[in-house]
């Protein structure tokens, strides 16, 4: 499975926007590029994911690179509420078998009052 | 609408004893996987079922053993328990293999 990679932490203060970085350098033409998030004590959230465009949800918005090797996640107004693990994950779907996810170490974001 | 949900809460397990975990996906979801989560790690797949067989299995050894019935609800198996089986397990379903997953909130083993 194609790697991603994400700095360990970023700190952020309340309504401002938030830029999560993600490297994917050896994805390859099919793999669609997903964002969780992992609030405490909770199981992982889907925030948003995309091929090739860039993608706008209610969540938050993904910015990817027109050579797709890097992708932008973007919180356009950080609340206390969105300090959580951030996951970049390249999804592999394979047509007759289904897909899994492969998660990396994530982003620890901190969101300051 | 009920989301994914998972039982027991906790487990506590004797090293070589052996557990199954339960998961009862989203209404309307077929699909599910499991996925390990060990302390400040990502979580790992394990394995994901469909229409009742095993279609994708990461790299668990066959300790790790999995059940899908026909309401779609799944089972996780577990022999011979090691330490380092403690973790926290999640299960995810999807409305078919190929769409995203929604998680439930996992099932906190712990291996004594």
């Amino acid at each position: 499975d194609a790697k991603t990679t994400q700095p360990n932490s970023m700190e952020s203060n309340e309504e401002e926007p938030v830029h999560l970085p993600c490297n994917h350098s050896t994805i390859s033409g099919t793999d669609y590029i997903h964002w969780y998030r992992q609030l405490p004590s909770q199981g992982p959230e889907y925030v948003i994911h995309g091929l090739t465009s860039n993608v706008n949800n209610r969540m938050a918005s993904l910015a990817i690179a027109e050579d797709r090797k890097s992708s932008t996640l973007i919180l356009h107004r950080a609340t206390l509420r969105d300090a959580a693990v951030y996951y970049c994950i390249l999804r592999v779907v394979e047509e007759t078998s289904g897909s899994r996810l492969t998660f990396g170490e994530g982003t620890q974001l901190t969101v300051n009052p | 609408d009920a989301g994914v949900t998972q039982s027991p809460t906790h487990l506590i397990k004797t090293r070589g004893q052996q557990v199954t975990l339960r998961c009862s996906p989203k209404s309307g979801h077929d699909t599910v996987s499991w996925y390990q989560q060990a302390l400040g790690q990502g979580p790992q797949f394990i394995f994901q079922y469909y229409e009742e067989e095993e279609r994708q299995r990461g790299n668990f050894p066959d300790r790790f053993s999995g059940h899908q019935f026909p309401n779609y609800s799944s089972e996780l198996n577990v022999n011979a328990l090691l330490l380092g089986d403690s973790a926290l397990y999640l299960c995810a379903s999807s409305i078919n293999p190929q769409t995203r997953q929604y998680f439930g909130p996992g099932t906190r083993l712990t291996v004594t």
